[in-house]
């Protein structure tokens, strides 16, 4: 069964201090992998599309990186106005569906 | 939020009644989603659309309908509202299925007493 688990639920940062959320999947055969940005009262807003592993995607202070099991989203440096809920989404090469993980809640304290 | 309204944006209603709710895109595209979302869960998929009249079901449709008649309206329906359908509904749309991204609403929060 498709799956996908993100870690930590929940994460403060100091301003400036760079750290990395995880998403793990399990799918047969990856067709694509997402990342969202969700603020409160808000839909979620895309960020990233990797499609295998090794790719790597850059914007801003967010790096997402993907493996064959996980990818991570780095965020270096982060300011106030990075934290949100963070959320990984994949589709499978096999039926229509995207799964979607619980997210990561992220706060960054000035 | 990418040419993609919701409305309403927010209800409440009683156990037991009829409720639609309405997506409307300006961006063309082809596919349409509805998601439900709630805490512990994630985003889980009720429905989605492939073209105009070409629905089909996700993970958790029961107890939901819908209808596409133009291609840029996606309409849900609880046909009898109950309190597990309590939730933030969120449509989305995407130009393509497949492995291309979707694109979200501002999302509805539905409350049945």
């Amino acid at each position: 069964e498709d799956q996908v688990t993100q870690s930590p639920e929940a994460l403060r940062l100091q301003e400036g201090e760079s750290s990395s959320l995880n998403c793990s999947y399990t799918v047969s055969g990856l067709r694509g992998l997402f990342w969202y940005r969700q603020d409160p009262g808000k839909g979620p807003e895309f960020l990233f599309t990797l499609y295998s592993a090794g790719e790597e995607k850059e914007k801003e202070r967010l790096k997402a990186t993907l493996t064959k099991k996980e990818s991570f989203l780095h965020i270096t440096a982060p300011k106030p106005e990075d934290s949100a809920t963070y959320l990984c989404a994949v589709r499978s090469n096999t039926g229509n569906q995207f799964y979607f993980g619980t997210g990561t809640s992220l706060t960054v304290i000035p | 939020d990418a040419g993609i309204t919701q409305s309403p944006r927010h209800k409440v209603t009683e156990t037991g009644t009829p409720v639609t709710l309405r997506c409307h895109q300006t961006e063309n595209h082809r596919y349409m989603y509805w998601y439900r979302q709630d805490p512990g869960h994630g985003l889980r998929l009720i429905h989605y659309s492939y073209g105009v009249k070409d629905t089909d079901k996700g993970e958790v449709s029961d107890g939901y309908s819908v209808s596409r008649s133009k291609t840029e309206d996606f309409l849900l329906t609880l046909e009898s509202a109950t309190s597990s359908q309590t939730s933030v509904y969120f449509c989305a749309i995407s130009p393509l299925m497949g492995a291309y991204e979707q694109y979200f609403g501002p999302g509805t929060r539905l409350t049945v007493t």
